[in-house]
């Protein structure tokens, strides 16, 4: 059981948008900036957003996130194939003092 | 731009040490503000964080692992290295090495750490089995 919850699994058509939900506490997201990881099939994970929001360099802006109170949400615009992968949140929580993630969300792009 | 690789045996036995070093390329292992940390993940499963050092020695670790974990930093090398004790068939995964921005987030309920991972090595697997 993972500190933070995503939902096991998501799916849209190419070229259409999809939202990844993290939902935490306030000892963890609430208070505290969120992180986003793409793991594409039999990959490491690779860092989406940091800072809850923000890009890093190489990044296409059809990836964002955003954070309001104790959640999270990573958007994806312009689906395409080669996003089909595990998406995974990560924070740190403040009363277990760990770095925790939340237990990934598969995209499926029909 | 900045390399991380993984090292290390890929089976190791039921109650023995698990041993890996990081080897990281692009950029000198001290610097400032960057921790370096293994992250694992269990066959199908999530990501577990296990622990991140300074350079300087400061560590942090997950405790749910901390009786069990060390975590050192090689300067010379340009490496660290994970070591994991009293192994079970439960420690099987892939294990990775990243670095990892460490900063401090203040909010009304005080200053915490904060931080993510980036860049990761590719991985390695290692099993425990006798």
């Amino acid at each position: 059981q993972s500190v933070l919850t995503q939902p096991p699994s998501v799916s849209a058509a190419p070229g259409q948008k999809v939202t990844i939900s993290c939902s935490g506490s306030s000892s963890n997201i609430a208070n505290n900036y969120v992180s986003w990881y793409q793991q594409l099939p039999r990959t490491a994970p690779k860092l989406l957003i940091y800072e809850n929001n923000k890009r890093p360099s190489g990044i296409p802006d059809r990836f964002s996130g955003s954070k309001s109170g104790a959640s999270a949400t990573l958007g994806i615009t312009g689906l395409q194939t080669g996003d089909e992968a595990d998406y995974y949140c990560g924070t740190w929580d403040n009363s277990l003092s760990v770095v925790v993630f939340g237990g990934g969300t598969k995209l499926t792009v029909l | 731009q900045m390399h991380l690789q993984e090292s290390g045996p890929g089976l190791v036995k039921p109650s023995e040490t698990l041993s890996l070093s990081c080897t990281v390329s692009g950029g000198p292992i001290t610097s400032s503000g960057y921790y370096w940390g293994w992250i694992r993940q269990s066959p199908g499963k999530g990501l577990e964080w296990i622990g991140s050092m300074y350079y300087s020695g400061s560590t942090y670790y997950n405790p749910s692992l901390k009786s069990r974990v060390t975590i050192s930093v090689d300067r010379s090398k340009n490496q660290f290295s994970l070591k994991l004790s009293s192994v079970t068939a439960a420690d099987t995964a892939l294990f990775y090495c990243a670095r990892h921005a460490w900063s401090t987030y203040c909010s009304s309920t005080g200053c915490h750490p904060t931080g993510f991972f980036d860049p990761w090595g590719q991985g390695t697997l290692v099993t425990v089995s006798s």
